[in-house]
């Protein structure tokens, strides 16, 4: 089945700057890629999401990247805020009826 | 998107007990899912809930011991059976939104908290 590696596990960064939070994913069938973020005792919540026949896909700070050659997808969060402090989870998932498959996700924090 | 409502939001248990979990959808959806994440941890599908039929259960989660019910498209519950420690987990039931505007999107209920003693 589907294998969903995520990388790093915990991220700091500094108000304002980026970060990169990358997966790789096993099954080449795969065709679907969401990313969730999860903040302390809520729910997670879908931010963003790309399917294999697109490359890139933006939603004002927030981006995703696809390499299908490489397997892998990344999440990109420009001019880091206070409240995108979070752990952020991507899955892969093949197919309609596929089920998705989480990566170990990342805890984000952004420093003041 | 669809409005999911799960409750108990949380439970302190007794080992040995047992305890259900709703879920209810504002809307009717195809697939309904349930999710464990345990402290600190991913989510891991426990499994697919069908309308009409047995859940399928994933690796490592049987019947037995996680029954699920799902009589219409838009009510499921989740029982955690003869409960011990290691069952203290948020349980999160999810649906698939396959309406044409969200098209495949998973979206999660609130959880529900359960600690076992």
């Amino acid at each position: 089945g589907e294998n969903v590696e995520q990388h790093p596990s915990t991220l700091s960064v500094q108000e304002g700057d980026s970060a990169v939070i990358k997966c790789t994913y096993s099954d080449s069938a795969s065709n679907y890629f969401p990313w969730y973020k999860q903040e302390l005792g809520k729910r997670p919540q879908l931010i963003i999401d790309i399917r294999s026949n697109v490359g890139e896909k933006k939603d004002q700070r927030i981006a995703v990247t696809l390499n299908k050659t490489a397997k892998h997808f990344s999440l990109h969060i420009t001019e880091t805020q206070p409240e995108d402090s979070a752990v952020y989870f991507c899955a892969a998932k093949r197919g309609s009826w596929g089920k998705l498959q989480f990566g170990a996700g990342t805890q984000v924090v952004v420093t003041p | 998107s669809a409005v999911i409502s799960q409750k108990p939001s949380r439970d302190i248990c007794q080992r040995g007990t047992s305890l259900t979990i709703q879920c209810q959808v504002d809307s009717q959806v195809t697939m309904m899912f349930w999710y464990r994440q345990q402290p600190g941890q991913s989510l891991t599908l426990i499994a697919t809930a069908n309308q009409g039929s047995e859940a399928t259960y994933e690796s490592g989660f049987v019947i037995d011991k996680f029954p699920i019910s799902r009589p219409n498209l838009t009510f499921s519950t989740l029982t955690v059976s003869n409960m011990s420690p290691e069952d203290s987990s948020i349980y999160l039931c999810s649906v698939e939104d396959q309406t044409f505007a969200t098209n495949e999107k998973l979206f999660f209920g609130s959880g529900t908290q359960l600690s076992v003693l």
